[in-house]
C-alpha cells in the first residue's frame, strides 16, 4: 500500500526556521515526483513545487520560488519542505502528494502538517 | 500562473445531478489532457476523484464523471448523496511544467 506519512504539527515564531518531512513507503520512492501543496486557513490548494527524488530536480511555482526549499533524502525515502525565516503568513496546512507516473495528477496524499507561526 | 476558475459554491438535492466547471487557458486545461479533480472533506486530505480529464481511480463511484471542452473542464456528480458534500478542486498541468489548482468549489447537498 502506498503511504505518505508527514511529520507532526509545529508552532513557531516569526523568523524561525523549520523543516517538515514526508516519508514514502509501499512504492519506489525515487521514481515518482513528490509535490508540496499549501492550504492556508479556509482557503484552497496551492501547488508550491515538485521534486524528482532520483536526481533531485525541483520545479517551484513562481509564488514560492525563493521562499521555501524542497529537498529529499533518497536513503530515507523522505521529502522535505523547509523555511529559513518563517512569517505569520506561512501559517497553513502543508500536504505532500505523489504525482502519478506518465501523467500529471496526485494519486496519494500525506495526512498534512499544520504549521502555525505566531509571536 | 493564475489559479483555475471555479464557482465558489454549488448545491443540489439528494438524487439530483450537479456540474462544477473549471476554466483555464490554452496554456493549461486547453493544452493538455491532464485535468484532475479532488474531493476534500473538512479536516481531511484531498482525495483523487478524476484523472486525465475523465478517468476514475479504482474505488471511486461511477456517479462521478469528468469532461473537457476547450479551456473548460467539468466534474459531474449524479445521484447526489449526503456524503458528497465537500470541497472540490480541479487541477491541470501547465506549459511551464508545473501544476495549478482551481480555487475550489463548496458543494452543499440540500
Amino acid at each position: 500500500e502506498v503511504q505518505l506519512v508527514q511529520s507532526g504539527a509545529e508552532v513557531k515564531k516569526p523568523g524561525e526556521s523549520l523543516k517538515i518531512s514526508c516519508k514514502g513507503s509501499g512504492y519506489s520512492f525515487t521514481t515518482y515526483w513528490i509535490a508540496w501543496v499549501r492550504q492556508m486557513p479556509g482557503r484552497g490548494l496551492e501547488c508550491m513545487g515538485i521534486l524528482y527524488p532520483a536526481d533531485s530536480e525541483t520545479r517551484y511555482s513562481p509564488s514560492f520560488q525563493g521562499q521555501v526549499t524542497i529537498s529529499a533524502d533518497k536513503s530515507l525515502s523522505t521529502a522535505y519542505l523547509q523555511w529559513s525565516g518563517l512569517k505569520a503568513s506561512d501559517t497553513a496546512i502543508y500536504y505532500c502528494a505523489r504525482r502519478a507516473s506518465g501523467s500529471y495528477y496526485f494519486d496519494s496524499w500525506g495526512q498534512g502538517t499544520l504549521v502555525t507561526v505566531s509571536s | 500562473q493564475s489559479a483555475l476558475t471555479q464557482p465558489a459554491s454549488v448545491s443540489g438535492s439528494p438524487g439530483q445531478s450537479i456540474t462544477i466547471s473549471c476554466t483555464g487557458t490554452s496554456s493549461d486545461i486547453g493544452g493538455y489532457n491532464y485535468v484532475s479533480w479532488y474531493q476534500q472533506h473538512p479536516g481531511k486530505a484531498p482525495k483523487l476523484m478524476i484523472f486525465d480529464v475523465s478517468n476514475r481511480p479504482s474505488g471511486v463511484s461511477n456517479r462521478f464523471s469528468g469532461s473537457k471542452s476547450g479551456n473548460t473542464a467539468s466534474l459531474t456528480i449524479s445521484g447526489l448523496q449526503a456524503e458528497d458534500e465537500a470541497d472540490y478542486y480541479c487541477a491541470s498541468y501547465t506549459s511551464s511544467s508545473r501544476g495549478v489548482f482551481g480555487g475550489g468549489t463548496k458543494l452543499t447537498v440540500l
